[in-house]
């Protein structure tokens, strides 16, 4: 089984800032990563693909990077919405998802 | 727009079984595999199990193997998901989510069902 360890746990940041989300793998899964964001209530949403790859919709604002083991989603200029939970999820192997990230947006 | 409705959850004691149903529209069930998907309080979520366009090929997470079966009825738009041996660690809302391939590859998840909550009590 693939494993993957998201930090931190939870983030608290003000708008306008940039952050950085981790994600590792413990193994190499190439690029098969994506990044979901759930809001309270809400079902997670797709951001990102293939590592880098930003879904039609999403703002420009997020972007993803990474490969093998190690992987980052970048959120510049924080807006109050993006007040939410990050998963990250490898597909190279069947699904597993990371913990998660929590973002409180001040 | 797409949709997803699953319905079947509740509260079963521990050891017992349950059934989900997830029912699809706004897109054309049969061209796509579907997955179940569970999120204990709390915590991220866990994919559970897929089955492709046809119903031909499925896949299990280890834990449910053995006591979980995806099935689906394309004549229906639905997709089942039946839950034995049920214990407290399979509480949680249980998803299922459409997948962005007909056949079980590597693919993200795509549109998402609300959900249904399933309780095991002790």
């Amino acid at each position: 089984d693939i494993q993957m360890t998201q930090s931190p746990s939870t983030l608290s940041a003000y708008v306008g800032d940039s952050v950085t989300l981790s994600c590792r793998a413990s193994q190499s899964i190439s690029k098969w990563l994506a990044w979901y964001q759930q809001k309270p209530g809400e079902a997670p949403k797709v951001l990102i693909s293939q590592a880098s790859t930003l879904e039609t919709g999403v703002p420009s604002r997020f972007s993803g990077s990474g490969s093998g083991t190690d992987f980052t989603l970048t959120i510049t200029g924080l807006q109050p919405e993006d007040s939410a939970t990050y998963f990250c999820q490898q597909y190279f192997l069947l699904w597993t998802f990371g913990g998660g990230t929590k973002l409180e947006v001040k | 727009q797409e949709q997803l409705v699953q319905s079947g959850g509740g509260v079963v004691q521990s050891g017992g079984s349950l059934t989900l149903s997830c029912t699809a529209s706004g897109f054309i069930f049969s061209d796509f595999a579907i997955h179940w998907v569970r999120q204990a309080p709390g915590k991220g979520p866990e994919w559970v199990a897929i089955t492709s366009y046809d119903g031909s090929s499925s896949y299990y997470a280890d834990f449910v193997k053995g006591r979980f079966t995806i099935s689906r009825d394309n004549s229906k738009n639905t997709v089942y998901l039946q839950m034995r041996r049920l214990s407290a660690d399979d509480t949680g809302i249980y998803y299922c989510v459409k997948h962005r391939l007909a056949v079980t590859a590597r693919a993200v998840f795509d549109s998402w069902g609300l959900g249904t909550r399933v309780t095991v009590s002790s």
